[in-house]
């Protein structure tokens, strides 16, 4: 979920495990949703993104569900390795006059145990 | 290709000084975008660009000035540093998505200290 204050919430998990990162939207009319993976001193980096004519979307390793009833959106991430560890973020878009911005949460940090 | 390429990566500035944050992307992407990222906090929207000539004020444009001569740059201008713009600053690109967004991608960030 998003954090408040200066602390992000902390997800740490075994290497092989599953990972599940969970973000809440505001916006009931965003129907464009990305996640983002942030790595120590680098910008963000593009993972996968969902649109919401979809509840569903596989990529490589990664699965973002999205629940429009509750402004839900989950990012799972099979099997994972070492170099997952980074910060996690959402964001979320509007078509029509202002579709061409994103709103981003603060983020999750991942830490994966070897 | 380079994809988002910012300059430079770190810079200390003293209270008052200018500088300007160089961004240049080589995707032929129109839109531009110039964010604010502090300790524990998501990405604020400073400035954004929807192709040359035209840009335009995100949530947090005080104390900050953009120009969009040409497709590939978007520089970010600070004319008079104060304490609280000490911040990573990132730049972002997207393509023209009609009605349909699409990912922005990211450069590395300059890492900018007022003191």
């Amino acid at each position: 979920g998003e954090s408040v204050g200066l602390h992000l919430p902390t997800l740490s998990v075994q290497e092989g495990d599953n990972s599940i990162i969970n973000c809440a939207y505001s916006n009931s009319a965003s129907d464009y949703f990305i996640w983002y993976k942030q790595e120590s001193g680098k910008g963000p980096q593009f993972i996968i993104d969902i649109r919401s004519n979809m509840d569903k979307r596989q990529g490589q390793r990664v699965t973002v569900l999205l629940n429009k009833t509750v402004k839900h959106l989950s990012l799972q991430i099979a099997a994972t390795q070492p170099g997952d560890s980074a910060v996690y973020f959402c964001a979320e878009g509007e078509s029509g006059g202002s579709n061409y911005k994103l709103t981003f949460g603060k983020g999750t940090l991942l830490t994966v145990n070897p | 290709n380079a994809g988002v390429t910012q300059t430079p990566k770190f810079r200390i500035l003293k209270i008052g000084q200018s500088m300007t944050l160089q961004c240049a992307q080589d995707m032929n992407h129109n839109y531009m975008y110039w964010y604010r990222q502090d300790p524990g906090m998501g990405l604020k929207l400073i400035y954004y660009s929807v192709g040359a000539g035209i840009t335009d004020k995100g949530e947090v444009p005080n104390g900050y000035n953009v120009s969009r001569s040409t497709t590939e740059d978007f520089p970010l201008r600070l004319e008079l540093a104060a304490p609280s713009q000490t911040s990573v600053y990132f730049c972002a690109s997207s393509s023209t998505g009609g009605h349909r967004n699409q990912p922005q991608h990211f450069g590395d960030g300059t890492r900018l200290s007022i003191l």
